[in-house]
């Protein structure tokens, strides 16, 4: 088993809708938690970071981490054809920061 | 522009030669690091280094080594390429190791 499981998608959504990303994890040290966009061909881009449990917002984007569950979510609201991309959960532990552990990443299409 | 660049863009390579991936980051960075990305498996951590003169081991290391002479280079060397090694390969740096990865735009490596 993977220490961290990501549904691969893909996920299609019209324009405007709600989209809800998940990942799980089985290590209870990780305490760092990120969500990575990645374009077609390109390298990736860090989205969102947040240290243990609770909720990060930026914009459109609502990240939450449930340590309890060990299980994190990105939201994106009011989608755009522009989110259209690999969306990639990574986490590390304490000590281990710079060893990131990824999902295998979603992929999501915003149709207009 | 400062960031990181990586070469070849892609290659392809007939097995048991030899192939160094170059990355030259210009942010100053402390951290490295390199990644392979698969369909289905996402990114693996295959070499790291925390700074100039350091690496250590990933997570799937084996058939790759790395040097760091220097702050600006980490390049990656398959000395004998397999074809399990096809894959699309990351470099990343960070200020430290616990700063924000960023991502160079990867190598397309065929391996036949």
């Amino acid at each position: 088993q993977k220490e961290v499981e990501q549904d691969p998608g893909p996920l299609s959504v019209p324009e405007g809708a709600i989209v809800s990303l998940n990942c799980t994890y089985s290590n209870s040290a990780f305490q760092y938690f990120m969500w990575y966009r990645q374009y077609s061909r390109k390298g990736p881009e860090l989205l969102m970071y947040t240290y243990s449990s609770g909720n990060k917002e930026d914009g459109r984007f609502t990240a939450q981490v449930d340590k309890s569950s060990k299980y994190i979510s990105l939201f994106i609201r009011d989608s755009q054809p522009s989110d259209s991309a690999t969306y990639l959960c990574a986490m590390s532990a304490r000590g281990n920061t710079g060893k990131l552990i990824f999902g295998q990443g979603t992929t999501l299409q915003v149709k207009p | 522009i400062a960031g990181i660049t990586q070469a070849p863009t892609s290659q392809i390579l007939a097995a048991g030669r030899r192939m160094t991936l170059r990355c030259t980051q210009d942010m100053r960075h402390n951290a490295m690091y390199w990644y392979r990305q698969d369909l289905g498996l996402g990114l693996r951590l295959i070499h790291y280094s925390n700074t100039a003169g350091t690496t250590g081991k990933g997570e799937v290391p084996d058939g790759y080594s790395v040097s760091r002479a220097n702050t600006d280079d980490f390049p990656l060397t398959l000395a004998s390429a397999v074809p399990s090694q096809t894959s699309v390969y990351f470099c990343a740096s960070s200020l430290t190791v616990t700063d924000t990865q960023y991502f160079g735009p990867g190598t397309r490596l065929t391996v036949l």
